[in-house]
């Protein structure tokens, strides 16, 4: 069984532009939740999608934002990047709802740095 | 506001003896606690867990102990092995709710040979 896939595995960018990253989940998983990985704050989450649905969401700004297919690969997109955005943004799959009850699979990351 | 704490970023042990990792949270509702493990270029994997009707779960070499009482938990890794050299996250959560999980920064530990 694939595990979890994040697309592209490295990305540069300059401050001011947008961009997208890109989540396949396990097979059969329906939940798809993002997180950021900086050494200062460790990991943060973004977000979780559920059934195409956004079901929680942290404490991050409007520039950060998702969207979930129906067949449950996501995208993550932030726009007007600043320097501070740069960080590896962990995907991550479960079942159902991501909680205690349902393991959490995480991809490999995207590594993103912002000039 | 960080609901949990893990105030060593780093620490070093000696291969064969234990590793013993520390974190605290400040919500009491949170109920159920997990850690995981992550190496370079890859993401967490999960490692062990523990309900909060529980004070100790032991999973091979790997035990959690949970202290309600002083909001603190730890991860006792005995005997530390090579292939522990990794960064591990203490995580927490509110089982009922199905609340999102709330990390910790992670320690970075490493096994001197």
């Amino acid at each position: 069984k694939a595990g979890v896939t994040q697309t592209p595995r490295y990305l540069i960018k300059t401050r001011g532009q947008q961009v997208t990253l890109s989540c396949s989940p396990i097979s059969g998983h329906r939940s798809v939740s993002w997180y950021q990985q900086t050494p200062g704050q460790g990991l943060q989450f973004l977000f979780e999608y559920f059934s195409e649905t956004q079901r929680n969401k942290g404490n991050f700004p409007g520039r950060f934002s998702g969207r979930q297919f129906s067949n449950s690969r996501s995208e993550m997109n932030v726009s007007t990047l600043e320097l501070g955005d740069s960080a590896l943004y962990l995907c991550a799959s479960s079942l159902n709802f991501a909680g205690v009850d349902n393991e959490q699979f995480f991809g490999p990351g995207t590594r993103l740095t912002v000039l | 506001d960080q609901q949990v704490k893990q105030n060593s970023p780093s620490l070093s042990v000696q291969e064969g003896r234990i590793s013993i990792l520390n974190c605290d949270y400040t919500n009491s509702m949170f109920d159920y606690f997990l850690w995981y493990k992550k190496y370079p270029a890859e993401g967490p994997t999960f490692l062990i867990s523990i309900s909060s009707i529980k004070d100790k779960n032991e999973d091979g070499r790997f035990t959690v102990f949970l202290n309600k009482s002083a909001k603190h938990l730890s991860l006792h890794i005995v005997p530390s092995q090579p292939g522990d050299s990794a960064v591990y996250f203490c995580a927490a959560s509110r089982r009922n709710r199905d609340d999102k999980i709330i990390f910790g920064k992670g320690t970075r530990l490493h096994i001197l040979p």
